[in-house]
């Protein structure tokens, strides 16, 4: 069982949507966790840091529940631009683990 | 500012050849990675360096082998290709190992093994 699991989707939304993609982890000790952006046949990018107490960047909302073992993000007001697969992202130890990915789709 | 670079970003291969990638960086980070992505498995770590001189196994390390040879740089070397290793490669560094330190990647190199 991998360390991070997400739902890969495909999650489909109209622009202008709200969408949220949660992330459980398996390693209660994880202690940093990030969200990456990977558009198609690119390198992952950081998107933001994830801090325990929930953190806002623009649009981007980054939130983590240290009792549920889960990570969530959540993407108001979609863009076209959106559009990319989102990789959840969880520390332990020595290197980061990285989930699957979960892949959205924003639509005209 | 180039960030992390990688070379090359194409290459194929004939079962049993060797080859070296390289990959580096002008962040002057200390810690380095090696990833691979396949379609459907996510990024799995190779190999990794805490810091100039240290290297280790990550989870799929079995083919590979890797070379610090300084702050700025870490190759991946495969020393008879097989075509389980066609994939993505990723390098990546980072300020520091693991925690609260995010990953900066390279362009990724793109390997096929025939």
């Amino acid at each position: 069982r991998k360390e991070v699991e997400q739902d890969p989707g495909p999650f489909n939304v109209p622009e202008g949507a709200t969408v949220a993609f949660n992330c459980t982890y398996s390693n209660s000790a994880s202690q940093s966790f990030f969200w990456y952006r990977q558009d198609c046949r690119k390198e992952p990018k950081l998107l933001m840091s994830v801090y325990s107490s929930g953190n806002e960047d623009g649009r981007f909302t980054a939130q983590l529940n240290r009792a549920s073992q889960y990570i969530s993000l959540l993407i108001r007001d979609s863009k076209l631009s959106d559009s990319a697969t989102y990789l959840c992202v969880g520390s332990s130890g020595y290197a980061l683990n990285f989930g699957k990915g979960t892949s959205l789709l924003v639509t005209p | 500012n180039a960030g992390v670079t990688q070379t090359p970003k194409f290459q194929v291969l004939k079962t049993g050849q060797s080859m070296t990638l390289q990959c580096a960086q002008d962040m002057n980070h200390n810690s380095m990675y090696w990833y691979r992505q396949d379609p459907g498995m996510g990024l799995r770590l190779i190999y990794y360096s805490a810091s100039e001189g240290t290297t280790d196994k990550g989870e799929v390390p079995n083919g590979y082998n890797v070379s610090r040879l300084n702050k700025r740089e870490f190759s991946l070397r495969l020393e008879s290709a097989a075509p389980s290793q066609t994939s993505v490669y990723f390098c990546a560094s980072s300020g520091r190992t693991g925690r609260n330190s995010p990953l900066h990647f390279g362009n990724g190199t793109r390997l096929t093994v025939t």
